[in-house]
């Protein structure tokens, strides 16, 4: 079956544009979770959710980052009045339920503001 | 300050040879991660020990959780091109910590290249 996936794989923005990543999860899976990686280095979580419902956004930088999963598939994490320090890897990642199960990883959004 | 701090950051070494990369806290964690990441790639899941003193075998790779659950090391015998990565130990939020209990905490992981 297909993993998670993610889009655009690269995206290139002028300082304040908005931003939407898209992530498109394994199907059937419960939870979803958006990190931001810098070169070289681990995740950094942002959010997660059990289906639809936010369950956690304390690791949003600050209010110009959102998330959402209407449907409780597809999220969407938006950046609005972008800024060179949000260029980074996002990455999404799913996982079967709630807390304790595997987290796959998808392959992530390079995000360049410029 | 990190939760997780990983040793060394960087390692180099030719084909054949052992190493060994450590995962070091001073909290109490129910139990550990370890990932690999290559290049251009999300991390993959390796391993998850949750006893202290806990060791598990996969393949030439040996994972070990410290007896107070505090540390973990990873100890690969005679490494191959293909173990280059970066490596990335990771915990869950505790069991106290209510709705964070999904969300991963990572090291910033030891990146290996390994030489032919």
């Amino acid at each position: 079956g297909a993993g998670v996936s993610q889009s655009p794989r690269y995206k290139v923005t002028k300082r304040g544009q908005d931003v939407a990543l898209r992530c498109d999860p394994i199907s059937g899976h419960v939870s979803l979770y958006w990190y931001r990686q810098a070169l070289g280095q681990g995740p950094e979580f942002l959010t997660y959710f059990n289906y639809e419902a936010q369950q956690d956004k304390s690791g949003l930088p600050n209010d110009r980052f959102s998330a959402e999963r209407p449907e409780g598939s597809i999220s969407t994490l938006t950046i609005q009045r972008t800024e060179q320090r949000d260029s980074a890897m996002y990455r999404c990642a799913s996982s079967l339920g709630h807390g304790r199960n595997e987290q796959y990883f998808g392959p992530g959004t390079r995000l360049t503001v410029t | 300050t990190q939760l997780l701090e990983q040793s060394p950051q960087f390692l180099s070494i030719q084909e054949g040879e052992n190493l060994t990369v450590y995962c070091n806290s001073s909290s109490v964690f129910s139990s550990l991660q370890w990932y690999r990441q290559e290049p251009g790639e999300g991390p993959v899941l390796l391993v998850t020990v949750v006893t202290g003193g806990e060791v598990k075998k996969l393949k030439r790779l040996t994972f070990q959780f410290g007896d107070a659950r505090k540390d973990s090391s990873l100890h690969i015998t005679a490494a191959q091109p293909g173990d280059t990565g970066l490596y990335l130990c990771a915990v869950r939020g505790g069991a106290d910590r209510g709705s964070t209990l999904g969300r991963l905490y990572f090291g910033r992981g030891t990146q290996l290249t390994v030489w032919p």
